[in-house]
């Protein structure tokens, strides 16, 4: 039973263009969330987070919008780079723990 | 710089043989964790330790154990490889001082089991 689900195993975008990746929980007991991202042969970084008491966050070229109703967030890449390549993991935990409970993965391709 | 390191990039073993992965982090990290990464399932974590001699089951214990004799190295262990243990194996570790959670991630180990 997934508790972190990122239903799009994949994206295509053009450069420049806005690359929107979602993820859905199903634990009400989580509230932090996080994104990382990860390169071929490389381990996950840590890319930006959000608390359960924001429903936005913001760092650069990259927002997370949190909509706790609806057990739903998404990363806003704006605007989309060749180098944003990559696959992206959602991520949630309960503040109390340090134990992430991740998604799937998006794979995002952005054409130059 | 933070730095996660794995033992090994890529392994290649024969089922029934006992494997030792070995993770060491160099942040002074209390905690440290072994997920296994597979194709649309994302990590799922296998292990996770809060302190030295101390271990705790994740999602997906069963047919690994681990060890923590030092607070820089974390071990993962195959005590019978099977061929469904074919999977990137991802280590890492976090400080809980540090309340944004962040995990700190080694480059990961390609397992492959014959």
């Amino acid at each position: 039973d997934q508790q972190v689900k990122q239903n799009s195993p994949s994206l295509s975008v053009q450069e420049g263009r806005i690359s929107i990746l979602n993820c859905d929980y199903t634990n009400s007991m989580f509230d932090y969330f996080l994104w990382y991202k990860k390169y071929p042969a490389e381990g996950p970084t840590f890319l930006i987070s959000i608390s359960s008491i924001k429903d936005k966050n913001e760092d650069g070229r990259f927002t997370v919008f949190l909509n706790k109703s609806a057990k739903h967030l998404s990363l806003h890449i704006v605007p989309s780079q060749p180098g944003d390549s990559a696959v992206y993991f959602c991520a949630a935990t309960k503040a109390a723990g340090n134990k992430l409970t991740f998604g799937g993965g998006t794979r995002v391709l952005v054409k130059p | 710089d933070v730095k996660v390191t794995q033992s090994s990039r890529y392994l290649v073993k024969r089922t029934g043989e006992k494997v030792f992965l070995e993770c060491v982090q160099d942040m002074d990290h209390e905690n440290m964790f072994w997920y296994r990464q597979d194709p649309g399932l994302g990590l799922r974590l296998i292990y996770f330790s809060y302190d030295v001699k101390m271990k705790e089951k994740g999602d997906i214990p069963e047919g690994y154990s681990v060890s923590r004799e030092k607070k820089e190295r974390f071990s993962l262990i195959l005590e019978s490889a099977s061929t469904n243990q074919t999977s990137m194996y991802l280590c890492a570790s976090s400080s809980p001082r540090t309340f944004q959670e962040t995990q700190y991630f080694g480059p990961g180990t390609r397992l492959l089991v014959l």
